[in-house]
């Protein structure tokens, strides 16, 4: 069974650039998770998705952030335009929807964003 | 609101010691999941346990074992015999019944040293 995928792996660019991210889920995974995870730190959830719906986007920063999940399978974040302190590792995880919350999650490798 | 707490930054251990990782959470929910998770040098969390709000009975699965004490809000997770692949980030999180929203510590670093 393949697993989470993330693109690209790392990327650098300067602050008030753009970047987007790329994420794969399971699949049959109808819950997908973006997490920011800064150096020292646990992840920090950005935005919860079921299907192509958004269950939970209160931590997102929502002036600079957006995130959409079309058709409910793949799912991309995007940061316009990027802070310095937007530096480090965004997760992507999906979850086998059990009607519960029960399920352990699965995580892609992650992508290393610097902004200088 | 929801918090988890893993007040070990960093352990150190010499090899085929046990090893117990602490983790205390806050939430108003009755019902909820506490999970445990590894982050190799390689970066990709991997799932190790779960534990669901209602079942306190602890169990030992290989050299991982985890006492869950509703009453004292804590789920610390214990390796036997630690070995120098334990060298990891450890994360304890807790997830709301329902939708299955997750918060994490900031995790706890162990070394297993040969």
């Amino acid at each position: 069974e393949a697993g989470v995928a993330q693109s690209p792996r790392y990327k650098i660019i300067e602050k008030r650039q753009s970047v987007a991210f790329w994420c794969n889920p399971i699949s049959g995974h109808a819950t997908l998770y973006w997490y920011q995870q800064i150096l020292g730190q646990g992840p920090k959830l950005l935005i919860q998705f079921q299907n192509n719906g958004v269950v939970d986007d209160s931590q997102l920063p929502k002036d600079r952030f957006s995130a959409e999940r079309l058709k409910g399978v793949d799912s991309t974040l995007k940061i316009q335009p990027a802070k310095l302190e937007d530096s480090a590792v965004y997760l992507c995880a999906s979850r086998q929807e059990t009607g519960t919350g029960g399920s352990e999650q699965y995580f892609g490798p992650g992508t290393r964003l610097t902004v200088t | 609101a929801q918090k988890v707490t893993q007040a070990q930054t960093e352990i150190s251990v010499v090899e085929k010691e046990d090893v117990t990782l602490d983790c205390v959470y806050e939430t108003r929910d009755t019902t909820y999941y506490l999970f445990w998770y590894k982050q190799p040098p390689s970066g990709e969390l991997v799932f190790l346990i779960r534990r669901n709000s209602f079942d306190e009975q602890n169990e030992i699965s290989g050299r991982y074992s985890w006492n869950f004490q509703k009453s004292t809000s804590s789920f610390n997770f214990t390796i036997t015999a630690s070995q120098v692949v334990d060298s990891a980030v450890y994360f304890c999180a807790l997830s709301e019944a329902q939708a299955g929203k997750s918060t994490f510590g900031d995790g706890t670093t162990l070394t297993v040293k040969p």
